[in-house]
């Protein structure tokens, strides 16, 4: 199975502030991975596919990259909405998630 | 507008039986693949199934296999989990979780339902 490892576990960050969240793979899945936000109490929203795939109607400013073993998400200016668990997810053997990013207010 | 509604979570006794449905509508459902991912209270997330829109393929989680059950009926649009011997490990909200377009069997999910609780515990 692939395990998939994201950094930090907890993230304190300022509005207009640009963050990255880092996620590992245990073995290549080339650009198989997609990155999710989850609000407390809500269902995960989709951001990113194919690593840097923009999903329709998310901001410009959420932006994606990697491949192979080694992936990010960037948020290029931080806004209030954006505070919220961002979940990594690898489709390229089956499938498994990140165990999540808390990105909080500083 | 697609939507995704589950449906019967409950609380069961370790050992016991559950069916979840999942209503699809909105969308062609026969031609896309879909999941049910699931999430243990104050956890993350985990990927428990996968059938392919034809039910030709399915796939499951190593912690599922062999006593879950992942169908779908095309005609009703509705896709279903048949989860025995459950644990207290399986509690969790499952949510079920739809392709893109273009997506293949296990791929990014674009469209997940609202969840149903479901608590294994005596």
């Amino acid at each position: 199975d692939i395990q998939m490892t994201q950094s930090p576990s907890t993230l304190s960050a300022s509005v207009g502030d640009r963050v990255t969240i880092t996620c590992r793979a245990s073995q290549t899945i080339t650009t198989w991975l997609a990155w999710y936000q989850q609000k407390p109490g809500k269902v995960p929203k989709l951001v990113i596919y194919r690593a840097s795939s923009l999903e329709s109607g998310v901001p410009s400013r959420f932006s994606g990259s990697g491949s192979g073993t080694e992936f990010t998400l960037t948020i290029s200016s931080l806004q209030p909405d954006d505070f919220a668990t961002y979940y990594c997810q690898q489709y390229s053997s089956k499938s498994s998630f990140g165990q999540g990013t808390k990105l909080e207010i500083k | 507008e697609v939507q995704l509604v589950e449906s019967g979570g409950d609380l069961v006794q370790p050992g016991g039986s559950l069916r979840l449905s999942c209503a699809a509508s909105g969308f062609t459902f026969s031609v896309y693949a879909m999941s049910w991912v699931r999430q243990a209270p104050g956890k993350g997330l985990e990927w428990v199934s996968a059938i392919s829109g034809s039910s030709r393929n399915t796939y499951y989680a190593d912690s599922v296999k062999g006593r879950f059950t992942i169908s779908r009926d095309n005609s009703k649009n509705t896709l279903f989990l048949q989860m025995n011997s459950l644990r207290g490990a399986d509690t969790a909200v499952y949510y079920c979780a739809k392709v893109p377009p273009d997506g293949y069997v296990i791929d990014a999910f674009d469209i997940w339902g609202q969840g149903t609780m479901v608590t294994v515990s005596s």
